[in-house]
């Protein structure tokens, strides 16, 4: 199973919105809606941000936010924050296995 | 509150086999699925296998099924991974992970990792 794609990375000022893109195929995200994201600080271990395409787990910002079309997933971070800086990946769940994006690393300029 | 901590780092030689173990507490081991992840230096993230929550059933990477085995111990709350014949790409922080089991899938709970550093 190949990896999911994502942009090598994403930038943007505090207060906007960014949006990261997550393309697989229509086996994987096109078929499943199993889509989550995670967050990644520097030497850190990965924290859930979003899963089954659009839920946020208890105690995550309201500012984060899941969608999908056809065989692309998107995230989004609104009122971005310095605190957000950090590799975004995404994965889906498929026939009994995992695959992750490529990872997209978030700038706050 | 829900901790999974793994053992400490590992260095060992090309062909050699490498073991590592993940403590879970403080939830219902044996209501959830267990998994391992791995992140070469680097590097992005990649699914290695998993194990049922009776342990009856693993799944593995296609490209690691022949030397990569998962086990659990229901009576210490115990998940390991041991990879076998390692080469020096298996270098790589290894995480044990929890599936959420309330909807969908995904990972709740990962653990602190574990680098394992395949040297000569």
């Amino acid at each position: 199973q190949s990896a999911l794609t994502q942009p090598a990375s994403v930038s943007g000022s505090p207060g906007l919105s960014i949006t990261i893109s997550c393309t697989g195929t229509n086996s994987d995200i096109g078929y499943y809606n199993f889509v989550s994201w995670y967050q990644q600080h520097p030497g850190k271990a990965p924290k859930l941000m979003i899963y089954d395409v659009s839920d946020r787990p208890s105690g995550v910002s309201n500012r984060f936010s899941g969608s999908k079309s056809g065989s692309t997933a998107s995230l989004t971070i609104s009122g971005l924050q310095a605190e957000d800086e950090a590799d975004y990946y995404c994965s889906v769940w498929t026939d009994n296995s995992y695959v992750f994006g490529t990872g997209t690393k978030v700038t706050v300029l | 509150q829900v901790q999974l901590v793994q053992s400490g780092a590992e260095v060992k030689k090309p062909g050699a086999s490498v073991k590592v173990s993940c403590k879970a507490s403080g939830f219902t081991f044996s209501n959830h699925y267990m998994h391992w992840v791995r992140q070469a230096p680097g590097q992005g993230l990649e699914w290695v296998g998993a194990i049922s929550p009776t342990g009856g059933r693993t799944y593995y990477a296609r490209n690691l099924e022949d030397r990569v085995t998962v086990a659990r111990d229901t009576s210490t709350t115990t998940v390991y991974i041991e990879v076998s014949s390692l080469r020096y790409e298996d270098t790589a922080v290894y995480y044990c992970l929890r599936e959420i089991i309330e909807a969908g899938k995904a990972f709740d709970y990962w653990g602190q990792g574990t680098l394992v550093t395949v040297s000569s």
